[in-house]
């Protein structure tokens, strides 16, 4: 099984400011198949980015995603007030599919 | 639009059985796999079980394997989990969510959407 370990656990930023998060692999991820969910609060997870760096329908550019192997990344350029929330990243390179613990993103 | 209402959550004592359903609409269910993940409370996601378009491919954490088995009808448009040997550990909300695929593990193996919950909580 291959484990998520995502960097930092909480992440406090200002609303402006470019966040950072850090996703990275027990062991290489097949081809860059690795996700990112957007989780608010009472909320279901949401998708952002899939294939490690393609964003989906609908989601603002100022997410974006990148890295290969086993070390991947999701930034986000300038923070909006409704994107502090928890975020999670996910592998599908084996039939074991597996989720990181999740970062915090908070207000400072 | 897609969307996806899990149902049959609820209170059940350590030991005991319940089943899930997922009632999908809004696209073509047969085309698509579909995967129950859980998040046991304040904590993160964890994936449960996988099926393939025409249930010929299942999977299992190794968490729930051989106590839960995940089935499909695909004229009822409608996803199951059924769960048995409930233990106190299997408590949280569990999503449905369709993968981006037929099978139930592949190079689209992404969820979206997700279904809003049902909550389980296993306690005596």
């Amino acid at each position: 099984e291959i484990v998520l370990t995502q960097s930092p656990g909480t992440l406090s930023l200002s609303p402006g400011e470019r966040a950072t998060l850090s996703c990275r692999a027990s062991q290489s991820v097949s081809s860059s198949y690795l996700a990112w969910y957007q989780q608010k609060p009472g909320q279901a997870p949401r998708l952002l980015i899939y294939g490690a760096s393609s964003r989906a329908t609908g989601i603002p550019d100022r997410f974006s995603g990148s890295g290969s192997g086993t070390d991947f990344t999701l930034t986000i350029s300038r923070l909006e007030p409704e994107d502090f929330a928890v975020y999670y990243c996910q592998q599908y390179g084996s039939s074991s599919i597996t989720f990181g613990q999740g970062t915090r993103l908070e207000i400072k | 639009e897609v969307q996806l209402v899990e149902s049959g959550g609820g209170l059940v004592q350590p030991g005991r059985s319940l089943r899930l359903s997922c009632a999908a609409s809004g696209f073509t269910f047969d085309d698509y796999a579909m995967h129950w993940v859980r998040q046991a409370p304040g904590k993160g996601l964890e994936w449960v079980s996988g099926i393939s378009w025409n249930s010929g491919s299942i999977g299992y954490a190794d968490s729930v394997k051989g106590r839960f088995t995940i089935s499909r009808d695909n004229a009822k448009n409608s996803l199951y989990l059924q769960m048995n040997s409930l233990r106190a550990e299997d408590t949280a909300l569990y999503y449905c969510a369709k993968m981006e695929t037929s099978d139930f593990w592949s190079d689209k193996g992404w969820f979206d959407p997700w279904g809003q919950g049902t909550l389980v909580t296993v306690s005596s």
